[in-house]
């Protein structure tokens, strides 16, 4: 089971705005950062930090983070952004890396 | 450009052994802790192992340790990752990946570069 938990299927209209969030204790000690993974490719990297976006990454891609909970928030998404996305952090202890359990995101 | 390329993946039966490669170009390997991370077929992301830049930490998840050992040569600008013992379900895509690390408020850590990934089978 996973340290980090995310809905595993989100929706949205073509143009409007969706968030991705992801829950886990240990995102009130790290930022947690976000891939995005279309079938048959590797993941790449959309968001870290605080709010950082990789060169190459539009800017409707942004993140946030609350408590326990960070989010990633697609402002206007167009159909490229069909995909898994998933978040990922460190554990409690700080030495083992994990990942939520991934949210498919459907652009309708 | 900066890359990395796995290899040494393929069909192994059950309780065989496996040795991965990632071979990284176009930066300062050494100075980078590199991680491995698997994806069964139709699942999820699941990290496998970590080594910092300088050997001296090196972790492994609950699912692999005993039986995977991770290590890695700056000299060459590759990380490995040798499998023994290993079971029908550690079948799936393995990927390595460059992390870094820093500080803004809180910690950061983040995995920026990917390999395309090599398939793994186990199946007798």
């Amino acid at each position: 089971s996973s340290e980090l938990t995310q809905d595993p299927a989100v929706s949205v209209a073509l143009g409007q705005t969706v968030r991705i969030t992801c829950q886990g204790d240990s995102l009130r000690r790290y930022y947690a950062s976000w891939y995005q993974q279309k079938p048959g490719q590797a993941p790449i990297l959309v968001i870290y930090g605080k709010n950082n976006r990789p060169s190459g990454i539009p800017d409707r891609f942004s993140g946030s983070s609350s408590g326990n909970t960070a989010s990633l928030t697609i402002t206007g998404a167009q159909a490229e952004d069909e995909a898994d996305y998933y978040c990922n952090s460190r554990d409690s202890s700080g030495n083992h890396v994990v990942f939520g359990g991934g949210t498919k995101l459907t652009v309708l | 450009e900066v890359q990395l390329v796995e290899s040494g993946g393929g069909l192994v039966k059950p309780g065989g052994s496996l040795r991965l490669s990632c071979a990284a170009s176009g930066f300062t390997f050494s100075t980078y802790s590199m991680n491995w991370i698997r994806q069964a077929p139709g699942k999820g992301l699941e990290w496998v192992s970590s080594i910092s830049s300088s050997y001296n930490y090196i972790y492994y998840a609950d699912s692999v340790k005993g039986r995977f050992t991770i290590s890695r040569d700056n000299a060459k600008n590759s990380v490995y990752l040798q499998m023994n013992s290993l079971r029908a379900e550690d079948t799936a895509v393995y990927y390595c990946a460059r992390e870094v690390s820093g500080w803004e408020l809180i910690y950061y850590y983040y995995m920026d570069v990917w390999g395309k990934g090599t398939t793994v089978t186990v199946s007798s």
